[in-house]
């Protein structure tokens, strides 16, 4: 099955950039969708197709992905943004596979 | 704007069948990808299946043998039946619409389900 894996843990300072990593098996030939998590709610879809944003998320998110790794970056990083982040991707073989996910701190 | 929301009961006893229905508002269940997810507490998110309007279905390998997934478009909702419960299987279960086909995005999401398997 394809695994996806992401840090547990990432913390970052108020304005600073928070970069968010997903490993797989030659993701940067898939397609990669990041969601946003807070306590208690759904997951929002913050990035899709590697690198587009949904409207109404500010331009502060944005992605990339090459190789193993995928990446989702936090520009400006503000207290709202601390949730959990998850990446996603279609594989042939296993179906939608989900990252392990990543808690964001603001410090 | 498309809403959805989950239906169902809290509480299911270990080897019984867990039913749950998601009703869409906002829009037609005619097309799109409907999709069900899970989230046992405080891990991370597991794909159960998804349909297409048109009746094709896929369901996660690991979980296939015990899944269901239907579409009622006269009442705009599609539900989930699973069955041969155990605790493993207790999580918030979520509904979503799957975008641009088969391997796409979800968006958006339902608020979510908590179902728990217990006697």
């Amino acid at each position: 099955s394809y695994v996806l894996t992401q840090p547990p843990s990432v913390s970052v300072a108020p304005g600073q950039t928070a970069r968010i990593t997903c490993g797989g098996n030659n993701i940067g030939a898939k397609t990669v969708h990041w969601y946003q998590q807070k306590p208690g709610q759904a997951p929002v879809l913050v990035v899709y197709s590697d690198d587009d944003r949904p409207s109404g998320i500010p331009e502060r998110f944005s992605g990339s992905n090459s190789g193993n790794t995928a990446t989702l970056t936090i520009n400006r990083v503000e207290a709202g943004d601390e949730a959990d982040y998850s990446c996603q991707v279609w594989d042939s073989t296993s179906g939608y596979v989900f990252g392990t996910g990543t808690q964001v701190t603001v410090l | 704007q498309v809403q959805l929301q989950e239906s169902g009961p809290g509480l299911v006893k270990p080897s019984e069948t867990l039913s749950l229905t998601c009703s869409v508002s906002g829009g037609s269940i005619s097309s799109y990808y409907w999709t069900w997810i899970r989230q046992p507490p405080g891990k991370g998110l597991e794909w159960i299946g998804s349909i297409y309007y048109s009746g094709r279905t896929n369901f996660n390998p690991s979980l296939k043998s015990r899944v269901t997934i239907s579409l009622d478009t006269s009442k705009n909702q599609f539900s989930l039946t699973l069955n041969s419960l155990t605790a493993a299987d207790t999580a918030v279960y979520y509904c979503a619409r799957g975008r641009s086909g088969l391997g796409g995005w979800f968006d958006p999401w339902g608020q979510g389900a908590l179902v728990t398997v217990s006697s």
